[in-house]
């Protein structure tokens, strides 16, 4: 089974510039994740989409960043613009479903660095 | 608000050794637990979990214990090998927030051959 695909896998900008990252899910799941993991601390959840719905967005910064998941597969997500402290590892994740029981399955991530 | 802590940044054991590593929380609403396990560069990768209904559940080398009483969850590795050496995320979550995740900090674990 394929795991879960990012890209890019790093990428530098500038501050006010826009950045965009891509995610497709492993095959078949339904429930997909967005988080973000600032060096030195744990994941913190950004977005949570159940097919192409949104279940949870209430830690999104609404005002720079924003997701979408139009056919309930692949999900962008984008900073616009990028600040200094959005420097982190952004990592997608999916399950088959959004039960708490449901293993969630993360990709590598992509690294992001604001100059 | 850190809901989940892992007070230990390291820790270093010898191969063939026990490894415990360990993980507080204060959310009481908490009913479900999950270790996960990242290598540099790559995405975490669910290694075992726990209901809050049961107070041990053992997976191979690895055994989680909860103390609900206590707000607290370790995991032991027994025994340790040097691909163990990862850093290992605690996480929970509970039924009223659905499947979101609340992680710790992480704790880097190094086995020493």
């Amino acid at each position: 089974e394929a795991g879960v695909a990012q890209s890019p896998r790093y990428k530098i900008i500038e501050k006010r510039q826009s950045v965009a990252f891509w995610c497709n899910p492993i095959s078949g799941h339904a429930t997909l994740y967005w988080y973000q993991q600032i060096l030195g601390q744990g994941p913190k959840l950004l977005i949570q989409f159940q097919n192409n719905g949104v279940v949870d967005d209430s830690q999104l910064p609404k005002d720079r960043f924003s997701a979408e998941r139009l056919k309930g597969v692949d999900s962008t997500l984008k900073i616009q613009p990028a600040k200094l402290e959005d420097s982190a590892v952004y990592l997608c994740a999916s399950s088959s479903g959004h039960e708490i029981n449901q293993p969630q399955h993360f990709g590598d991530g992509t690294r992001l660095s604001i100059l | 608000d850190q809901q989940v802590k892992q007070n230990s940044p390291s820790l270093s054991v010898q191969e063939g050794r026990i490894s415990i590593l360990n993980c507080d929380y204060t959310n009481s609403m908490f009913d479900y637990f999950l270790w996960y396990k990242k290598y540099p560069a790559e995405g975490p990768t669910f290694l075992i979990s726990i209901s809050s209904i049961k107070d041990k559940n053992e997976d191979g080398r690895f055994t989680v214990f909860l103390n609900k009483s206590a707000k607290h969850l370790s995991l032991h590795i027994v025994p340790s090998q040097p691909g163990d050496s990862a850093v290992y995320f605690c996480a929970a979550s509970a039924i009223s927030s659905g499947s979101r995740l609340t992680f710790g900090e992480g704790t880097q674990l190094t086995v020493n051959p």
